[in-house]
C-alpha cells in the first residue's frame, strides 16, 4: 500500500488529453511539499519529468503540465503520443516520519 | 555528461550481504545529497535510504532500518549502500539518484531526483 494513490492505469488514444491523479494526505501533499512525476518507460530507470509547479527538465515537451490542489495532484498529458506509453509515478515527502520521501504506486499508460 | 553509475548487484542467500557502488561523474559530487530507491520486479518505486552531502545526516526507509547503511565518499565522488541481512523481500533494481534540493516560496524544503543510474539488480534467494 503506497502512501501516495494513483490509479493503476489510463490510457488514451494519439492526440487525446489524459490525467493521472496522486492522492496524499495532511503529511505530505497537504501539508505543502511539491508533488514531482517521473516516467519510467520499459526496462529503462525512471526519469525526472517535472517537478514542483510545472517545472519541466530540459528536453521535457510541454505537453506535460500538473496542478495541485488540497491533498492531490494531477500529471496532464496533452497530444498524446505513442512515446508517451510508460509507468509515470508521482512522489513526494511525508512528515508522519523523520525522513521520508514517498512515491505512488504507479500508473501505466497505455496508447491505444 | 552528468550521470551516475551503479554496480555491486548480484545473487546473494538470505542473511547474506552486499555492498552497492554508485560513482558520479560530470557534477560537484559534493555539493548534493543523495538517495537510494529500489524497484520490486514487477513494482513500483521505494525510496530506500538518503544522505546528506556532507554525510552528516541520514535517514532510512523503516524495513531497512539497522540491516542497511548509506555512506559516501566525496574525495572519490562515490556513494555506498551496504546491506547486511539481507531478506528474500529486498529482491529489487537498486537506483541510485542525486536530489535536486529547492526552497519554495513558504521556504519548504523539496527534493526532487533528477538524475538517475541504470540500477543495480540484487537478488536474494537460497
Amino acid at each position: 500500500q503506497s502512501v501516495l494513490t494513483q490509479p493503476p492505469s489510463v490510457s488514451g488514444a494519439p492526440g487525446q488529453r489524459v490525467t493521472i491523479s496522486c492522492t496524499g494526505s495532511s503529511s505530505n501533499i497537504g501539508a505543502g511539499y511539491d508533488v514531482h512525476w517521473y516516467q519510467q518507460l520499459p526496462g529503462k530507470a525512471p526519469k525526472l519529468l517535472i517537478y514542483g509547479n510545472s517545472n519541466r527538465p530540459s528536453g521535457v515537451p510541454d505537453r506535460f503540465s500538473v496542478s495541485k490542489s488540497g491533498t492531490s495532484a494531477s500529471l496532464a498529458i496533452t497530444g498524446l503520443q505513442a512515446e508517451d506509453e510508460a509507468d509515470y509515478y508521482c512522489q513526494s515527502y511525508d512528515t508522519s516520519l523523520s525522513g521520508s520521501w514517498v512515491f505512488g504506486g504507479g500508473t501505466k499508460l497505455t496508447v491505444l | 555528461e552528468v550521470q551516475v553509475v551503479e554496480s555491486g548487484g548480484g545473487l546473494v542467500q538470505p542473511g547474506g550481504f552486499l555492498r552497492l557502488s554508485c560513482v558520479a561523474s560530470g557534477f560537484t559530487f559534493s555539493s548534493y545529497e543523495m538517495t537510494w530507491v529500489r524497484q520490486a520486479p514487477g513494482k513500483g518505486l521505494d525510496w530506500v535510504s538518503y544522505i546528506s552531502s556532507s554525510g552528516s545526516t541520514i535517514y532510512y526507509t523503516d524495513s531497512v532500518k539497522g540491516r542497511f547503511t548509506i555512506s559516501r565518499d566525496n574525495a572519490k565522488n562515490s556513494l555506498y549502500l551496504q546491506m547486511n541481512s539481507l531478506r528474500a523481500e529486498d529482491t529489487a533494481v537498486y537506483y541510485c539518484a542525486r536530489a535536486y534540493v529547492y526552497y519554495d516560496s513558504s521556504g519548504l524544503k523539496n527534493d526532487a531526483f533528477d538524475i538517475w543510474g541504470q540500477g543495480t539488480m540484487v537478488t536474494v534467494s537460497s
